[in-house]
């Protein structure tokens, strides 16, 4: 069973709304990750907290804004998006970013459709 | 370039029959291998993984890989196929990114499974 926690399950907003993702784990995993995957295709790495503090954001889009209050909880704030931007969002955790043998952990995921 | 290949984009086996799916992988240094598992609807769920040692990792439902340096390969295989397995699996090597870790996917395998 995941200890990655993701609310809501499912979200429907509009082009012109604002909303947020929330991610929550409780095993004390200093960094945080939040992917991006569209049907039938791998995960893409959207942004990594590590300590939390911003350490990689891969070119995304300013209309996805992440923010990490603690070091338990990962955001992702949403706002203007594009019917294109519909897909799971994953968020994601592991001990540290450091180091490529890290375990990554994954929610279960947010449904986005974007109408 | 880090790259990981999985050759099969769809395969079909019949309950109970032995199963493997392969994984190639393009990397300099040892590599730190991963294999995920993704119900439909769900999130990723981490199968096992090879960081250094055996070669040959056993992982949760039974599952287990091999790691073979000379043929860049790390095979996932099951003796003896469940209904519940249908999923999709990516197969993920970890490296160093930008001073943090990152995960590189396959395009995944799904596999479905005959009564």
């Amino acid at each position: 069973d995941t200890e990655v926690t993701q609310t809501p399950k499912h979200l429907v907003m509009g082009m012109t709304n604002k909303k947020s993702l929330k991610c929550e784990q409780h095993m004390g995993h200093r960094a945080m990750y939040w992917y991006k995957q569209k049907a039938k295709k791998p995960p893409e790495l959207m942004f990594v907290y590590s300590y939390e503090k911003l350490s990689i954001n891969e070119s995304v889009p300013s209309r996805f804004s992440p923010e990490c209050p603690n070091s338990s909880l990962l955001n992702l704030h949403l706002h203007a998006l594009q019917p294109e931007d519909s897909a799971l969002y994953l968020c994601a955790s592991s001990q540290d970013s450091q180091g490529p043998g890290n375990t990554i952990y994954f929610g279960e995921g947010s449904w986005l459709t974007v109408v | 370039a880090q790259s990981v290949t999985q050759p099969d984009i769809h395969i079909t086996v019949s309950e109970g029959a032995s199963l493997e799916l392969r994984c190639n992988y393009s990397y300099g240094a040892t590599p730190y291998l991963f294999w995920y598992v993704q119900s439909p609807g769900q999130g990723l769920q981490l199968l096992l993984k090879y960081f250094s040692g055996d070669t040959l990792v056993q992982g949760i439902k039974g599952f287990e890989a091999e790691f073979k340096r000379s043929q860049s390969s790390f095979n996932l295989r099951k003796p003896s196929v469940h209904w519940s397995d249908a999923a999709e699996y990516f197969c993920a090597v970890g490296l160093i990114y930008n001073q943090g870790g990152k995960l590189i996917f396959g395009q995944g395998t799904e596999l479905s499974v005959k009564p």
